[in-house]
C-alpha cells in the first residue's frame, strides 16, 4: 500500500471544527483512502472512507483533493470524546488480501 | 457495536508461564488479525489469518503464534512469557473483501514480570 504522511499531533477548542489533514502524493488509482481513531485505552474504530468523491456519515466528513494526493477528515463539532489519534490509511483494492497497516497517525487534542 | 471479544482485558503473569490470549468474533468474518501496540506507539502487525486453517506472519516479528481452526476463533498463545512481551494486543476482524472496515477489540493489556 502506498504511504501516508499526517501531522504528529493536532489541538482544537472543543465545539470547534477540525480538519486532519493527510496527504497521499503516490497514490495509485485503485487505492481507497480510510481513517480509522484510536481513543485512549481503546482499540481502533472505522471513522470513514472513499475513493474519489467527497463523503459524509454520521461522524465525519471526508474531502478527497481533485489530484487525489491528499484528504482531509473534517470533524464538524470536537468534543471532548473526538480526543484520540487519527490514522489515514490507503488500502489498494488489487494489491491482493493486505491487511490494514497502521502509521504513527495525528494525535488529536481537544481543549474544553 | 463491533460483535469481536478479547479476553482477558488485562493480564499480569510471571517468567516462563504459557498464555494464551483470547479472540472471538461473531459476524462470521473470514479475516482476523492481531496486532501489538506499546503505549503511545504505533500498532504492529503480528499475525493474520484468511480463513480456517489459514495463518501468516505480520510485519513485526513475534514469538507468539497462532491458530484458526473455527472461523469465529483466533487465539493468541505465548510458549514461555517474558518481560519483553509486554504490551497491548489487539485483535481484529474484516470481512473478505478490500474495501470493507476492520473491527476491534478492546485489547488485552499484558505484563510479565
Amino acid at each position: 500500500d502506498a504511504k501516508t504522511t499526517q501531522p504528529n499531533s493536532m489541538e482544537s477548542n472543543e465545539e470547534e471544527p477540525v480538519h486532519l489533514p493527510c496527504n497521499h502524493s503516490t497514490i495509485s488509482g485503485t487505492d481507497y483512502i480510510h481513517w480509522y481513531r484510536q481513543l485512549p485505552s481503546q482499540g481502533p474504530e472505522y471513522v470513514i472512507h472513499g475513493l474519489t468523491s467527497n463523503v459524509n456519515n454520521r461522524m465525519a466528513s471526508l474531502a478527497i483533493a481533485e489530484d487525489r494526493k491528499s484528504s482531509t477528515l473534517i470533524l464538524h463539532r470536537a468534543t471532548l470524546r473526538d480526543a484520540a489519534v487519527y490514522y489515514c490509511i490507503l488500502r489498494d483494492v488489487d494489491s491482493g488480501n493486505t491487511p490494514l497497516v497502521f502509521g504513527k497517525g495525528t494525535r488529536l487534542s481537544v481543549i474544553a | 457495536e463491533a460483535d469481536i471479544y478479547q479476553t482477558p482485558r488485562y493480564l499480569v503473569i510471571g517468567t516462563g508461564k504459557k498464555i494464551t490470549l483470547e479472540c472471538s468474533q461473531t459476524m462470521g468474518h473470514d479475516k482476523m488479525y492481531w496486532y501489538q501496540q506499546d503505549p503511545g506507539m504505533e500498532l504492529h502487525l503480528i499475525h493474520y489469518s484468511y480463513g480456517v486453517n489459514s495463518t501468516e506472519k505480520g510485519d513485526l516479528s513475534s514469538e507468539s503464534t497462532v491458530s484458526r481452526i473455527r472461523t469465529e476463533h483466533f487465539p493468541l498463545t505465548l510458549e514461555s512469557a517474558r518481560p519483553s512481551h509486554t504490551s497491548q494486543y489487539l485483535c481484529a476482524s474484516s470481512e473478505y473483501w478490500m474495501n470493507t472496515e476492520a473491527f476491534f477489540g478492546q485489547g488485552t493489556r499484558l505484563t510479565v514480570v
